[in-house]
């Protein structure tokens, strides 16, 4: 298996555009999480899918931030528009369940800067 | 409000010396306690767990501690090797089992 796939790796934009982040789980995998990593906060969790379905968003910053599931192999997560302040390393993470103690696996990341 | 901190950003250690890594957590509900490690350019990947009735667990090198009362766990690294630098972070899950990480701990081990 491939694992979780991210793109782009790296994303510059200029303030106030869109910004599209994409993420391609595990396949069978039933659950998938978007994360924010930032030196202050650490890995914030920003919203989850539950078979496609957003369950919480409540970690989602603004409503600048949208998320989407069309399909079981594929999410979106959109800033517009983009601001400074959004420039961190954005992670996807898929796993099979919501269970305490299982494991999330974690794509590659994307790096974005907004100038 | 951080219910999970690491308080160290960084720590250096010498290859074959003891490596050990704190976090605090203040959510007497989270049930279950993880490790994850991150190299650059890569994704958390997850090293060790432990469960809230538990104290301790072992996998190898990787002891990870867990002190309820004080709400306070550690990760031993015994021996350290320099394959360990990396940044770790510790993580509680809530009983619904949402992850709630740390800011990390960046770790170094010299040869």
């Amino acid at each position: 298996d491939a694992g979780v796939i991210q793109s782009p790796r790296h994303e510059v934009t200029e303030m106030g555009q869109e910004v599209t982040l994409r993420c391609k789980p595990i396949s069978g995998h039933d659950y998938l999480f978007w994360y924010r990593q930032t030196m202050m906060r650490g890995l914030e969790l920003l919203i989850y899918f539950n078979n496609n379905v957003p369950i919480d968003d409540s970690g989602m910053p603004e409503d600048r931030f949208s998320a989407k599931m069309p399909n079981a192999s594929f999410s979106t997560l959109k800033i517009q528009p983009s601001e400074p302040r959004d420039s961190a390393v954005y992670f996807c993470a898929s796993s099979s369940s919501m269970s305490s103690y299982n494991e999330q696996f974690f794509g590659p990341g994307t790096r974005l800067t907004v100038l | 409000d951080q219910q999970v901190k690491q308080n160290s950003p960084s720590l250096s250690v010498q290859e074959g010396r003891i490596s050990i890594l704190n976090c605090d957590y203040t959510n007497s509900m989270f049930d279950y306690f993880l490790w994850y490690k991150k190299y650059p350019a890569e994704g958390p990947t997850f090293l060790i767990s432990i469960s809230s009735i538990k104290d301790k667990n072992e996998d190898g090198r990787f002891t990870v501690f867990l002190n309820k009362s004080a709400k306070h766990l550690s990760l031993h690294i015994v021996p350290s090797q320099p394959g360990d630098s990396a940044v770790y972070f510790c993580a509680a899950t809530n009983p619904g089992g949402k992850l709630i990480f740390g800011q990390g701990t960046e770790l170094s081990v010299k040869p």
